[in-house]
């Protein structure tokens, strides 16, 4: 099977702009994950969904948001871009219940 | 969520064993201990995980404390493609996934 594809893996963009993430999970995963990294706060938990659904949440403002698609495929959106928000975006699928997320190699933004 | 604490940095030679310590005092009953790697440049890539008893799998080995407020990792062998972040995460095993990242144990191994 495929591992978790990220797109795009690199992406400069402006203060102010708005920028959408793509991932798409390991073929039967319906479970996806996001998580920012950065190296002041380390890896952290931004939202996870299950079947189109959101189920868990992290402690990000509203300008981060995500769906899910019908094929399991997943967008997270960040609009109105600060400096802050440069960082290494993770996306990671898992089967069901399965124990062990599978990460993907992330997307780096960097916001100038 | 229950907080881990885990060294800094470790090193280690080429083909020792090394153990990798995670104290987390607060555990609850029902908190499954997982160890997550980050390869240089990579997403964190999952090792293992338990709940009581030790577990081994074909990349390390999982030693739970009795009392399940620590656990340690352990690679057999070292090798230099080990060298790596690693962390200790509870989590809690069902159909809810959060994963809560502490700083981990970055790992050197020596030729």
């Amino acid at each position: 099977k495929a591992g978790v594809t990220q797109t795009p893996r690199y992406l400069i963009k402006t203060r102010g702009q708005q920028v959408t993430l793509s991932c798409s999970p390991i073929s039967g995963h319906r479970s996806v994950s996001w998580y920012q990294q950065t190296p002041g706060q380390g890896l952290q938990f931004l939202f996870e969904y299950f079947s189109e659904t959101q189920r868990n949440k992290g402690n990000f403002p509203g300008r981060f948001s995500g769906r899910q698609f019908s094929n399991s495929r997943s967008e997270m959106n960040v609009s109105t871009l600060e400096l802050g928000d440069s960082a290494l975006y993770l996306c990671a699928s898992r089967e069901g219940d399965a124990p062990g997320e599978f990460f993907g190699p992330g997307t780096r933004l960097t916001v100038l | 969520d229950a907080k881990t604490t885990q060294p800094n940095s470790m090193e280690s030679n080429e083909e020792e064993p090394v153990h990798l310590p995670c104290n987390h005092s607060t555990i609850s009953g029902t908190d499954y201990i997982h160890w997550y790697r980050q390869l240089p440049s990579q997403g964190p890539e999952y090792v293992i995980h338990g709940l009581t008893s030790n577990v081994n799998n074909r990349m390390a080995s999982l030693a739970i404390a009795e009392d399940r407020k620590s656990s340690t990792l352990i690679l057999h062998r070292a090798t230099l493609r080990d060298a790596a972040v690693y962390y200790c995460i509870l989590n809690l095993l069902r159909n809810t996934d959060k994963l809560i990242f502490g700083t981990g144990t970055r790992l050197q191994v020596f030729p």
